[in-house]
């Protein structure tokens, strides 16, 4: 069972350039989000996803895109990279009367 | 404000020793408080999950302890071990509310 997972691991983008984190989840779970983690601060929401089709905004949305095509999987879009985007990035699913959330091993993007 | 606040921001413990870590949130209303361990360079993976009315829950060596009217938990390491090193989040979900909000985390470190 492969859970949640994310591509890249890694990443080094100059400013400006653009890019796509990947995350695909094979539990058939309605519920899918990103988050970045930054030091010394709880992970924050950036978009998420209740169902395919459907997307929203979350706390720190600005400078991100996501959608959902299909139940599986999430792509967020950094449409023009930004220092202040060097962060780590989480994809979490989960199923919609769920409480436990799956996150991915994340993804460590630094903006040069 | 951060709605979550986890305390001690750091600790170090030597092996075998116990240790208590600290969550007071203000998210109100209240529909269940977790406990995640997320280890350097991994995604958060959940140890407990209490709603309202439990006071107490166990995973193994961890024990989560919830006072819903001070709004405080505590996650408490029993014997520790190498592999309990690791940053410990607490993550509280407000009733009717997809959003959960994410403490900073406590990160223990265990000496043999």
């Amino acid at each position: 069972n492969a859970g949640v997972t994310q591509t890249p691991k890694f990443q080094v983008l100059k400013t400006g350039q653009s890019m796509t984190l990947q995350c695909a989840q094979d539990m058939n779970h309605e519920y899918m989000s990103w988050y970045r983690q930054d030091p010394g601060m709880g992970l924050r929401l950036i978009h998420y996803s209740v169902g395919a089709g459907i997307t929203d905004q979350g706390e720190v949305p600005n400078g991100y895109n996501v959608s959902r095509s299909t139940t599986e999987d999430f792509p967020l879009r950094l449409l023009s990279a930004a220092p202040s985007q060097t962060s780590v990035y989480f994809c979490a699913s989960r199923v919609a009367s769920g409480n436990t959330i799956y996150f991915g091993e994340g993804s460590w993007l630094t903006v040069v | 404000k951060n709605q979550v606040e986890q305390s001690p921001q750091s600790l170090i413990i030597l092996e075998g020793k116990n240790c208590t870590l600290q969550c007071n949130y203000t998210v109100s209303p209240f529909s269940n408080l977790r406990w995640y361990k997320q280890d350097t360079g991994r995604g958060p993976v959940s140890l407990t999950i209490m709603t309202f009315s439990e006071n107490t829950k166990s995973n193994g060596r961890y024990t989560a302890t919830l006072d819903a009217d001070t709004k405080q938990s505590s996650l408490h390491i029993t014997a520790s071990q190498l592999s309990d090193s690791a940053s410990y989040i607490c993550v509280v979900r407000g009733s009717n509310d997809y959003k959960l909000s994410f403490g900073a985390g406590t990160t223990v470190t265990v000496r043999a």
